[in-house]
Formats: structure tokens, C-alpha cells, sequence
């Protein structure tokens, strides 16, 4: 089985700075096709969760071009640009190698200072 | 637009069977392509999957939760079904059903959730 972790936990930003949120797998997710499966999913209070970000680098359709996600293998990043108060919620990771077998990490909880 | 709604007790008694039923509208479970699921979220706790499905057989189970999880589907009805039995207190959380679209890439496909219902409660609590 695949083990995410994320770093940091909590994270208090400021509107208009960036920030950034490390999420590491205990096996690569780098594909042999050179695509990395990993995921970035939002959860907002009071929401269920939605995708960000696909493959490791790719936004989803609506979502703000303030994110962005990098990496490959077993370590990938989700930056923000400029945090907005709406950006606020708990941040996931999720494995997708061995997907539909998905294995989400612990979450990052993002919240303005 | 497809949408998903859970719903079963919210209420179970330690040692029972919790089940819960998701169903579809705005679309169809017997779409080829599409996997279904049952992904969790412990209270103040993150994401935790339970099952993931394709209509007409294959189904994955978490190894954690394998032994306590059945996944059922009724395409007639447009839903399904998740039991877990014997459950206790850590099986305490919001149940989200939901649907997991393939992306095509090189050589290959994988599975991203883009669709979730909005969660129901279930407490196990005698």
C-alpha cells in the first residue's frame, strides 16, 4: 500500500502571500509514461471536496491559475500564488497510481492568520 | 449535471451493520468508463476510501476495511449500496459516495474522483 504524507499540518497564511504544501508518497507516482499520478483535492468547510489540481501539474477546469502543482516521483508541491480569503479549508493529496485504489494523505488544514 | 445523495440511518449500534445507499441522478451507473466509490472522513479527521466499483464487476476494497465492507449495485434503481458490519465507535464519520472518472493519458488511463454527494452523518453509538 501507498503512504502519503503532507507537511506542514496547519498552516496560517496572509492574503496575497504565497504558500506551499509538501506531499510525499512512500513509493513513486511517477508513471513509466512520465506522468506523475497524484492529485490535490480542496476541501472547504462545510463542503465535500473537489479537485484541484491532476497529475500532479494540471488544474482542473474552473480553478484559479494562482495554483499550481510540481514534483514527481515520491515528493510533489501545491503553491498558491497569492492566498485569497476563499482559499481557505483543508488541502489532500491522493495517490492515483493504483487507482480506482486511491489513497488520500492526512491533509493540510489552511487557515488566514 | 450527474449528482449523488447518500442516505441511510445516522444512527448505528456498536456491533451492527451500517448501510447506506447513494443514488444517481443526471446520469447512469452503467456509463461505461466510470468507476463508483465510498470514500470516508472520521469527525475532524481526513479522507479515508473505502470501495471503488465498476458496474458490471469489478470492485477494490481498502485491505484495512476489506473484511467488514460489501459494495452492491442496483442499475434499475440508479444505486448503490454500502454495508459494514460489525462496527464500532472508529466507524464513526461522514460517508461520502462518488464517482471516479478515468483521464486518458500516454499507454495509459487512471481513475480521479469528480464527483462527490455531499455527505451523510453516521455515528455509532448505543
Amino acid at each position: 500500500d501507498i503512504v502519503m504524507t503532507q507537511s506542514p499540518l496547519s498552516l496560517p497564511v496572509t492574503p496575497g502571500e504565497p504558500a506551499s504544501i509538501s506531499c510525499r508518497s512512500s513509493q513513486s507516482l511517477l508513471h513509466s509514461n512520465r506522468y506523475n499520478y497524484l492529485d490535490w483535492y480542496l476541501q472547504k468547510p462545510g463542503q465535500s471536496p473537489q479537485l484541484l489540481i491532476y497529475l500532479g501539474s494540471n488544474r482542473a477546469s474552473g480553478v484559479p491559475d494562482r495554483f499550481s502543482g510540481s514534483g514527481s516521483g515520491t515528493e510533489s508541491t501545491l503553491k498558491i500564488s497569492r492566498v485569497e480569503a476563499e482559499d481557505v479549508g483543508v488541502y489532500y493529496c491522493m495517490q492515483a497510481l493504483q487507482s480506482p485504489e486511491i489513497t488520500f494523505g492526512p491533509g493540510t488544514k489552511v487557515d488566514i492568520k | 449535471q450527474l449528482q449523488l445523495q447518500e442516505s441511510g440511518p445516522g444512527l448505528v449500534k456498536p456491533s451492527e451493520t451500517l448501510s447506506l445507499t447513494c443514488t444517481v441522478s443526471g446520469g447512469s451507473i452503467s456509463s461505461s468508463d466510470y468507476y463508483w466509490g465510498w470514500i470516508r472522513q472520521p469527525p475532524g479527521k481526513g479522507l479515508e476510501w473505502i470501495a471503488s466499483f465498476y458496474h458490471s464487476g469489478s470492485t477494490y476494497y481498502n485491505p484495512s476495511l476489506k473484511s467488514r465492507v460489501t459494495v452492491s449495485v442496483d442499475t434499475s434503481k440508479k444505486q448503490f449500496s454500502l454495508n459494514l458490519n460489525s462496527v464500532t465507535a472508529a466507524d464513526t464519520a461522514v460517508y461520502y459516495c462518488s464517482r471516479l472518472s478515468p483521464y486518458y493519458t500516454d499507454y495509459d488511463y487512471y481513475y480521479y474522483v469528480d464527483v462527490w454527494g455531499k455527505g451523510t452523518t453516521v455515528t455509532v453509538s448505543s
